[in-house]
């Protein structure tokens, strides 16, 4: 099992410039979430999904749009990529609620 | 409205002190929390849950109802506990789950 990947690992982006990211997990869960590491703020939870073709907004989706087309995979676009959006951005999946996150590398993301 | 607080941003002690993170919660539900641990450049990892009331690498944390705590407790520090720690409150009628801002550890040699 691979677990949770994600693709890329390293990104820099011109303000403007559109990009997507990548999570896929192998684990059959149902559960997925984009988050955003900020120094001093922790983790925010950008948006999520209970299950295939379903989204919800988190803490802090603007700027952001997700697409769950397939249960192992959710996408995380930046359709016009800000400075703000500098971060580093986790994906996790869970088959519960009760039963923990797992969560993918990371992908380091600067916009210039 | 529901929030996981962890009052320091760093805590430091000295290899074989005891070790306290503090973690306090507000939920009107019942419940669920968790530990997770970031090692450097590396992805968060689970480090325990309290309905398992388990004990990961000698933490042990419990919940206090009364005091909505969680603290995240270790008798004798070793400098591999080094690392970033975030407590984690599951948020069920949403499907979610609310992380601390994360308070990092350091354990001085």
């Amino acid at each position: 099992n691979a677990g949770v990947t994600q693709t890329p690992k390293f990104r820099v982006l011109k303000t403007g410039q559109s990009m997507t990211l990548l999570c896929a997990q192998d684990m059959n869960h149902e559960y997925m979430y984009w988050y955003r590491q900020d120094p001093g703020m922790g983790l925010r939870l950008i948006h999520y999904s209970v299950g295939e073709g379903t989204t919800a907004k988190g803490e802090v989706p603007d700027g952001y749009n997700v697409s769950r087309l397939k249960k192992q995979n959710f996408l995380l676009g930046l359709e016009s990529a800000a400075p703000s959006q500098t971060s580093v951005y986790f994906c996790a999946s869970s088959y519960g609620l009760a039963g923990g996150w797992f969560f993918g590398p990371g992908t380091r993301l600067t916009v210039l | 409205a529901q929030r996981v607080t962890q009052p320091e941003k760093l805590l430091s002690v000295f290899k074989g002190a005891p070790v306290e993170l503090k973690c306090n919660y507000s939920y009107s539900g019942s419940p669920e929390l968790f530990w997770y641990v970031q090692y450097s450049r590396q992805r968060l990892q689970l480090l325990l849950r309290h309905i398992s009331r388990e004990s990961i690498k000698g933490f042990t944390a419990d919940l206090n109802k009364g005091e909505t705590s969680f603290h995240l407790k270790k008798p004798f520090a070793q400098e591999e506990d080094s690392a970033m720690y975030y407590c984690a409150l599951v948020y069920s009628s949403a499907s979610k789950i609310i992380f601390g801002s994360g308070t990092r550890l350091s354990i001085r040699p």
